[in-house]
């Protein structure tokens, strides 16, 4: 079984960056077929796609998003991390990585709430 | 950019058949999958490929897709099924959330 699990402030000053790492259990994120994706939710609100990494290490981002987020790969500690630049209270969410298996997200983590203030 | 688009809301009173629908252009040439989410908890997969189960999923949730349209069916509702659904698709190289279904079991 798979295990993912995010981590990372929780708490980010305005214009900051947003880092937050996935480490994975129970399978390697350099294991070909997989993407490793990081996906946010605003409270109360629906899931956003953010982007992707593949265990290639090839990336996919939302284009709303592509010049300020960057997703990278660290086969060596099977993790994955997401870079948020510039951000704003708009940028407040609860941010998930899941693994993608071709179209389906199969396997996700618990989640974790970063809120942006000063 | 792909839109999938879902009911705000259904309510199914228990025991009853609860059907949500996912829109999208053209969708039925695309795997759906389908998420239940409870509130405080991160998304669980119950449907993909469109009609398949994942190990642990009860019988009572099965899936279709064709034309426009995906449809999520949840047999015999239980108390425990309430919570927010979403669907999901695969779109040039991206993966899309439906707008998300509230289910209410009444």
């Amino acid at each position: 079984q798979v295990h993912l699990q995010e981590s990372g402030p929780g708490l980010v000053k305005p214009s900051q960056t947003l880092s937050l790492t996935c480490t994975v259990s129970g399978g390697s994120v350099s294991r070909g077929g997989y993407y490793w994706n990081w996906i946010r939710q605003f409270p109360g609100k629906g899931l956003e796609w953010i982007g992707y990494i593949f265990y290639s290490g090839s990336t996919h981002y939302d284009p709303s998003l592509k010049s300020r987020i960057t997703i990278s790969l660290d086969p060596s500690k099977d993790q994955f991390s997401l870079n948020l630049n510039s951000v704003t209270a708009a940028d407040t969410a609860v941010y998930y990585c899941a693994r993608g298996n071709g179209s389906a997200l199969d396997f996700w983590g618990q989640g974790t709430l970063v809120t942006v203030s000063s | 950019s792909y839109e999938l688009t879902q009911p705000p809301s259904v309510s199914v009173s228990p025991g009853q058949t609860a059907t949500i629908s996912c829109s999208g252009k053209e969708l039925g040439d695309k795997y759906v999958c389908w998420f239940q989410q409870k509130p405080g908890q991160s998304p669980v997969m119950v449907i993909y490929q469109d009609t398949k189960r994942p190990s642990g999923i009860p019988v009572r949730f099965s899936g279709s897709n064709s034309g426009n349209t995906a449809t999520l069916t949840i047999s015999g509702t239980q108390a425990m099924d309430e919570a927010d659904y979403y669907c999901q698709a695969w779109d040039r190289s991206a993966y899309v959330f439906g707008t998300g279904t509230k289910v209410t079991v009444l």
